[in-house]
């Protein structure tokens, strides 16, 4: 069974440029996470989709980050204009459904560096 | 609020020695789910046990165990007989449902160093 496919791997950006990245989950999985972990730190939760409405979004800096999710399958996640502190690693994961037994599957993740 | 602490921030032990990793959480709901990952260095987070908040009967799992106890809050990694495959990163992590959103809340992992 394929993963999640995250791309690109590796990004390096300039502050106040754009940025975009691009999450394929497991097939058959309803529900999409973003999340973005700082060096050191542990995966922070920015956005859940069920599907291809947003469940929570809570944490997510709604100036300058965008997600979406259409058709209820692949998602992008946007960063505009990046600054410094969005240096991080960007993992994105499904899950079968939202309940909270339920495990979630991470990508590789995508290491954005802003410079 | 949930919180999880992973108060061990590196641990360095030699080959086949065992290795307990801490997991300490803070939550108020009743129902929650708790969930270890380890991270290796390709940086996918890979999982490795859940465990509800009504189950609190210990796992074994070839060379992993876990401890849980609701008493104390904690949720306790061990490997035995540690192998150099098992350095990486481990998270512990802890699931609340807020209107049927699923929210893992992560502590700040425990680097995990096995030398030959």
């Amino acid at each position: 069974e394929a993963g999640v496919a995250q791309s690109p791997r590796y990004k390096i950006i300039e502050k106040r440029q754009s940025v975009a990245f691009w999450c394929n989950p497991i097939s058959g999985h309803a529900t999409l996470y973003w999340y973005q972990q700082i060096l050191g730190q542990g995966p922070k939760l920015l956005i859940q989709f069920q599907n291809n409405g947003v469940v929570d979004d809570s944490q997510l800096p709604k100036d300058r980050f965008s997600a979406e999710r259409l058709k209820g399958v692949d998602s992008t996640l946007k960063i505009q204009p990046a600054k410094l502190e969005d240096s991080a690693v960007y993992l994105c994961a499904s899950s079968l459904d939202f309940q909270g037994s339920t495990e979630a599957f991470f990508g590789q993740g995508t290491r954005l560096t802003v410079v | 609020a949930q919180k999880v602490t992973q108060a061990q921030t590196e641990i360095s032990v030699v080959e086949k020695e065992d290795v307990t990793l801490d997991c300490v959480y803070e939550t108020r709901d009743t129902t929650y789910y708790l969930f270890w990952y380890k991270q290796p260095p390709s940086g996918e987070l890979v999982f490795l046990i859940r465990r509800n908040s009504f189950d609190e009967q210990n796992e074994i799992s070839g060379r992993y165990s876990w401890n849980f106890q609701k008493s104390t809050s904690s949720f306790n990694f061990t490997i035995t007989a540690s192998q150099v495959v098992d350095s990486a990163v481990y998270f512990c992590a802890l699931s609340e449902a807020r209107r049927g959103a699923q929210k893992l809340v992560f502590g700040q992992g425990t680097r995990l160093t096995i030398n030959p």
